[in-house]
Formats: C-alpha cells, structure tokens, sequence
C-alpha cells in the first residue's frame, strides 16, 4: 500500500525565512503529487499540482519541485499569512492519499 | 463561479444513519470526479473515496470500505456521503472536493460538515 510521508512534521520560521518541506512517496508517483495549505477552521487550499506547477492566483513565493518518491515544496520568503499546516497528496492510483502534514509556525 | 456547498452541520447518536451532501454548481457537474475527505480534530485529511457524476463510477479507499457509502445524483447535481450506522469515531469535519480531471488535484473545495456523534 502506498505511503506518503512528509518531514518536519512541524518547523518553526520567521517571517522573510526560505523554507522547504518535503514529500516522500514509498513507490513512484511520477509527477502525480499535489501540495495544499490549511489554515485552522478553513477548507484546504490548492497551492501546487503536478509537482511543480502553480494554481492560479497562488503567489510566486510557492514552487514545487520533484519526481517518482521524493518532492519538495518551497515558500521563498515567508509571508506573515503563510502561517499554517502544508499537505502533500498523490494522485497516481486511487485512493489518492495524503501525506500527515506540516504545521508551519512561526519562530 | 465554481462552488461546492455542503449540507450543515449534525449531531447525532451511535448506531443512527446520516447522509449528508455536497451540491456542485457553476461548472459542469457530470465532468468532474467528486471527492470526500475526513479530519478529525487536530489531525490530518484522510481520503475517503470519489465519485464521477458522468457515470455514477465510485472509488471508495480500503480504508473506509464498508463503512460508508458514496453516491451521486447527477440530476440535482449533488453528491453524498452515508452511514447506516454511526460510531462515536465518526466524530469528524468532512469535507467533499472537485478533482480537476480524474487524476488531478481537489481545486474546489466545499464549506466543511462537522458530524458529531455522541450518546
């Protein structure tokens, strides 16, 4: 069965910080890798599709990079909204499932 | 505009059923898979399983098999998530997603529904 497994599980930054989270999938996935920002009490919120390609409206500071098991999403320079937890999900062969989470706080 | 909007929030009691919905409107709804996802308070999204309107073809994870039932109303646009018989660990937000295309992400997301199930 596959896993998905992020790291940190949590991290703490300041704003103006690069920061980087990681994705690791236990089979190859391809390109097939979504990551999500939620804030507490909100519904998540696409940020990065296919690995590396950004949602519209979703500001320049977030990139995605990575294929087949390992993936990375990178925030350039924390923003005070940025503050939240960050998920990876793989859509390659149902069920799409998600990594555990990374809650981004602040230092 | 795209929106998913949810049904609202319940309170219910162990070994109740319950459905509860997610209507799609702004796009074309037969054109989109339809997912549901779980969370828990404090913890992660869990993925439930997903349905396409276009040919009521449901996908529901081996996690969840069993446990609840995924289905669809094209005509109304909507799509459900059911229990025949709730469990106090069904306690949960529930949210229900658009898949941009049948392996691609959730770009819509729906409001939320918290089920909360207690004796």
């Amino acid at each position: 069965d596959f896993q998905m497994t992020q790291s940190p599980s949590s991290l703490s930054a300041s704003v103006g910080d690069r920061v980087t989270i990681t994705c690791r999938a236990s089979q190859s996935i391809g390109t097939y890798l979504n990551w999500y920002q939620q804030k507490p009490g909100k519904a998540p919120k696409l940020l990065i599709y296919a690995a590396s390609s950004l949602q519209s409206g979703v500001p320049s500071r977030f990139s995605g990079s990575g294929s087949g098991t390992d993936f990375t999403l990178t925030i350039s320079s924390l923003q005070p909204e940025d503050f939240a937890t960050y998920y990876c999900q793989k859509t390659y062969s149902s069920p799409y499932s998600f990594g555990q989470g990374t809650k981004l706080e602040i230092k | 505009e795209v929106q998913l909007v949810q049904s609202g929030a319940e309170v219910k009691k162990p070994g109740e059923s319950l459905r509860i919905s997610c209507k799609g409107s702004g796009y074309s709804f037969t054109n989109h898979w339809i997912a549901w996802v779980r969370q828990k308070a404090g913890k992660g999204l869990e993925w439930m399983g997903m349905t396409y309107p276009g040919y009521s073809d449901t996908r529901t994870s081996p996690s969840f098999q069993g446990q609840v039932i995924i289905s669809v109303d094209r005509s109304i646009s909507t799509a459900y998530l059911q229990w025949t018989s709730l469990k106090a660990s069904d306690t949960a937000m529930y949210y229900c997603g658009r898949l941009s295309d049948g392996s691609g992400p959730l770009d819509y997301w729906g409001q939320g529904t918290l089920v909360t199930v207690s004796s």
